[in-house]
């Protein structure tokens, strides 16, 4: 069964600080995984995709990871801001349909506090 | 910043009533799709549309139904709400590319 898991559920952290996001896929066969944010309220927005040949790739604060051996990502973002606080979701999509059927994490909440 | 619309933001109906959800794209995609996402869980695709003439069930059974007359236009229609279509229903278009999708602001559905 195609999934796509993330941790941890949510996270606190102070502006300013650094802190790692991490997404285990069982999809198969692969295409591109992508994080994308979402602020409350508002649908995601893409931060990265990376393909299957990509192991990294860097968005502003944002730094995405690839792994498709272990088969797992992480997203880091540097020095946070408030305007960091947002559910991140890891989305992956596989070659197996012409759809391009997206697999949804459930998502990490974080907050940032002053 | 993608040229998706949804409307409307936010809607709170009695049981019983037929709604809309509209969703526009100006971007000239073909795909578009609806997902249904309730708090902290994942998105569900409940449909998704290759063009025009073109819609299809995903992998949420829904009672909602959609259509595909222009392709910049997919609204989804709910016949008769219940309280158990409360939810945020988002809509998505992505181009042939590397299906890249776009989403929409998200509608917030309150049955009561």
């Amino acid at each position: 069964k195609n999934q796509v898991e993330q941790s941890p559920q949510s996270l606190i952290i102070l502006e300013g600080k650094n802190c790692t996001l991490q997404c285990n896929y069982t999809v198969s066969p692969f295409s591109n995984l992508r994080w994308y944010k979402q602020d409350t309220g508002r649908g995601p927005v893409s931060l990265t995709i990376m393909t299957f040949s990509e192991n990294t790739k860097s968005n502003g604060r944002y730094t995405a990871t690839l792994d498709a051996d272990t088969k797992q990502s992480s997203l880091h973002i540097t020095a946070s801001q408030l305007s960091d606080s947002a559910s991140y979701i890891c989305v992956v999509s596989d070659r197996g349909s012409t759809l391009g059927r997206l697999y949804f994490g459930r998502g990490t909440q974080l907050t940032v506090w002053p | 910043e993608a040229d998706i619309y949804q409307t409307p933001r936010y809607l709170v109906i009695g049981t019983g009533k037929k709604i809309t959800l509209e969703c526009s794209q100006t971007m000239g995609h073909d795909k578009m799709y609806w997902y249904q996402q309730d708090p902290g869980m994942e998105l569900h695709l409940i449909h998704y549309s290759y063009g025009v003439n073109s819609t299809e069930k995903g992998d949420l059974s829904s009672e909602s139904t959609v259509s595909r007359i222009r392709t910049e236009h997919f609204p989804l229609t709910l016949e008769s709400a219940r309280p158990s279509h409360t939810s945020q229903y988002l809509c998505a278009s992505s181009d042939r590319g590397i299906h890249e999708q776009y989403f929409g602001p998200g509608t917030r559905l309150t049955v009561t």
